[in-house]
């Protein structure tokens, strides 16, 4: 049961380019999230998503966008990378929002240099 | 708007003392949900326990116990006889109804020293 899995694992960006992480999950859960890990500032929430076809603005939405075309996946784009964008981000997903535990990923180190 | 406030930064023990993480968090909502997550060094996070706003009683797993307060808006968690193993980044979180996402607050880095 391979759970929540990142693509990929690691990736250094030239400021300005742009890349999507991808997530995938296979617990057919409703509920995913993407956050952004920084030191000092904990876990902060990009964006989410409650079923396929939606999406939601999280805490840091600025500079990246989301996709959940299929229920087991969730995109997330950076479409002109940022130094301001260095950071591990974190996918999860949960069976529902409220009260159901997150289930993540192992994470992506992103690098823009 | 929800909010998750730990205090503590970074903790320091020897192994075998007793160590707590105090959470405290801010809701404008009756029905919520708290969280405690683990990160080791591996950089994994790892879901230890939940609880939601109705049920104020604390609850024991093991070495870990977790003291929920709903007068002082607290989710305390303690470590009884702290291993090495438990070094780790902690984090509190919280889900409202209003809001339906999960929160966290910015963790408490524990080091527990042989």
């Amino acid at each position: 049961n391979a759970g929540v899995t990142q693509t990929p694992k690691f990736r250094v960006l030239k400021t300005g380019q742009s890349m999507t992480l991808l997530c995938a999950q296979d617990m057919n859960h409703e509920y995913m999230y993407w956050y952004r890990q920084d030191p000092g500032m904990g876990l902060r929430l990009i964006h989410y998503s409650v079923g396929e076809g939606t999406t939601a603005k999280g805490e840091v939405p600025d500079g990246y966008n989301v996709s959940r075309l299929k229920k087991q996946n969730f995109l997330l784009g950076l479409e002109s990378a940022a130094p301001s964008q260095t950071s591990v981000y974190f996918c999860a997903s949960s069976y529902g929002g409220l009260n159901t535990e997150a289930f993540f990923g192992q994470g992506t180190r992103l690098t823009v240099v | 708007a929800q909010k998750v406030t730990q205090a503590q930064t970074e903790i320091s023990v020897v192994e075998k003392e007793d160590v707590t993480l105090d959470c405290v968090y801010e809701t404008r909502d009756t029905t919520y949900y708290l969280f405690w997550y683990k990160q080791p060094p591996s950089g994994e996070l790892v879901f230890l326990i939940r609880r939601n706003s109705f049920d104020e009683q604390n609850e024991i797993s093991g070495r870990y116990s977790w003291n929920f307060q709903k007068s002082t808006s607290s989710f305390n968690f303690t470590i009884t006889a702290s291993q090495v193993v438990d070094s780790a980044v902690y984090f509190c979180a919280l889900s409202d109804y209003r809001d339906d996402k999960i929160i966290f607050g910015k963790g408490t880095r524990l080091h527990i020293l042989p």
